[in-house]
């Protein structure tokens, strides 16, 4: 295994269009996170799915973006109607299965970046 | 709620040179992890070492070493004979566990270039 694959790795649009971005994280991980990254910022956390549930959802998640995990393999990050604010590099995690909490390192993909002109 | 502070916005030293990133959290948890990624230009964010609460032993790999004080809440990262590969943005991280998960914080990162 390779680690986290994101795709596309560069998204140029037209605000307005709508947008979908996959994860597909490493394979025994059970733990998904998607961060968004703008530029001089460090990533901030959008959303946590374990398996294919979706346990938590930050504020900055607005209605025009929704994420899934079907099956609980990949994840796909949608948005829709974009702004020209949603512009940024949208960043996918994973963590390994463990007993307890999560509290070891993430593994990061090498992001997407979204450019709405 | 949580905060991480990194002061340094961008640092510039010669090769062979050593530089401590500094870094600063607040949190009102008596357990949190305490993490630095690094970030070349490729984009992908690299773990570079966990620290819990609990354990404030320094701890060195390499030519990276960690200071971490609970008493000033800082926990510091210094790179000693720096090499141009070394040239990335460092993040500084702060988690909590909130059901059963990591909420990670991150700082804003340091910019560090090194010259050769």
């Amino acid at each position: 295994d390779t680690g986290v694959s994101q795709n596309p790795r560069h998204k140029i649009t037209k605000r307005g269009q709508n947008v979908t971005f996959r994860c597909d994280p490493i394979s025994e991980h059970n733990r998904l996170y998607w961060y968004r990254q703008t530029l001089g910022q460090g990533p901030e956390f959008l959303t946590y799915f374990q398996n294919e549930a979706q346990l938590e959802k930050s504020r900055l998640l607005s209605d025009r973006f929704s994420a899934e995990r079907p099956k609980g393999s990949f994840s796909t990050l949608e948005i829709q109607r974009t702004e020209q604010g949603d512009s940024a590099m949208y960043l996918c995690a994973s963590s390994p299965r463990t007993q307890g909490a999560d509290t070891g390192e993430l593994f990061f993909g090498e992001g997407s970046r979204l450019t709405v002109l | 709620a949580q905060k991480v502070t990194q002061a340094q916005t961008e640092i510039s030293v010669v090769e062979k040179e050593d530089v401590t990133l500094d870094c600063v959290y607040e949190t009102r948890d008596t357990t949190y992890y305490l993490f630095w990624y690094k970030q070349p230009p490729s984009g992908e964010l690299v773990f570079l070492i966990r620290r819990n609460s609990f354990d404030e032993q320094n701890e060195i790999s390499g030519r990276y070493s960690w200071n971490f004080q609970k008493s000033t809440s800082s926990f510091n990262f210094t790179i000693t004979a720096s090499q141009v590969v070394d040239s990335a943005v460092y993040f500084c991280a702060l988690s909590e566990i909130s059901g059963g998960y990591q909420k990670v914080t991150f700082g804003t990162g340091t910019k560090l270039q090194v010259i050769p």
